[in-house]
């Protein structure tokens, strides 16, 4: 079984409704992270949580939110979705041990959004 | 925001050409440097983490080195197979997050 999982994997929708993408996962790390990958740009880092009480946004969270309901969930929200949101989003996961000093990170399957 | 770039955007080889590709990043603030293999449908997987200036990292058939002075890395690929197609990503590590360049897309032609 995937140490890390996303749902929905794909996901259509229509401009102005809400989305929830969900994270679970089950390699005991600490730290999640949300990416959005568009064409040419990489990942980008929409938020990120360092533990379940610690929430920070990253270098594109407007329109965003998250929740960390436990320390192996991590949700993405998009209030009031957009056609320019959309695009392929992967949640990571690092661990803020030894072991990961170097940050590491360890990538779920991605979900493919498309808003219209 | 930390600048890293990769180039080229793209690249196609034909199979049993080696190839090579960088990634440029500030050397100010280092922590890390990753390189990333993200096969299409796939989850992007981590190839090498490197640190200290000049290291050097190989897996098989693959390679990278670091200048952290100069702020590059280098990643090769000896003898390209088909399998090899993929986008490479690297990401540069300056404290708890990563900034990640926009990848080299691969493809290897058999």
């Amino acid at each position: 079984d995937a140490d890390v999982t996303q749902t929905p994997r794909n996901r259509i929708t229509k401009t102005g409704k809400r989305i929830m993408l969900e994270c679970s996962q089950t390699k005991g790390h600490d730290r999640m992270y949300w990416y959005r990958q568009d064409p040419g740009l990489g990942l980008r880092l929409i938020y990120y949580s360092f533990d379940v009480k610690d929430i920070n946004k990253g270098e594109i969270s407007d329109g965003y939110s998250v929740s960390r309901q436990a320390q192996a969930k991590f949700s993405l929200s998009l209030e009031s979705a957009i056609p320019n949101q959309t695009a392929l989003y992967f949640c990571a996961t690092s661990d803020s041990g030894a072991s990961g000093q170097w940050n590491e990170q360890f990538f779920g399957p991605g979900t493919r959004l498309t808003v219209l | 925001i930390l600048n890293v770039e990769q180039s080229p955007q793209s690249l196609h080889v034909q199979e049993g050409d080696s190839t090579n590709f960088t990634c440029s990043f500030p050397s100010s603030n280092f922590y890390a440097l990753h390189w990333y293999r993200w096969e299409t449908a796939k989850s992007p997987e981590a190839l090498f983490v490197m640190t200290l200036n000049g290291d050097e990292k190989k897996k098989g058939r693959i390679s990278a080195t670091l200048n952290t002075k100069e702020g590059y890395s280098y990643l090769y690929i000896k003898g390209s197979q088909p399998e090899d197609s993929a986008t490479y990503l690297c990401a540069l590590s300056a404290g708890n997050m990563l900034t990640f360049g926009g990848g080299t897309r691969l493809m290897v032609k058999p």
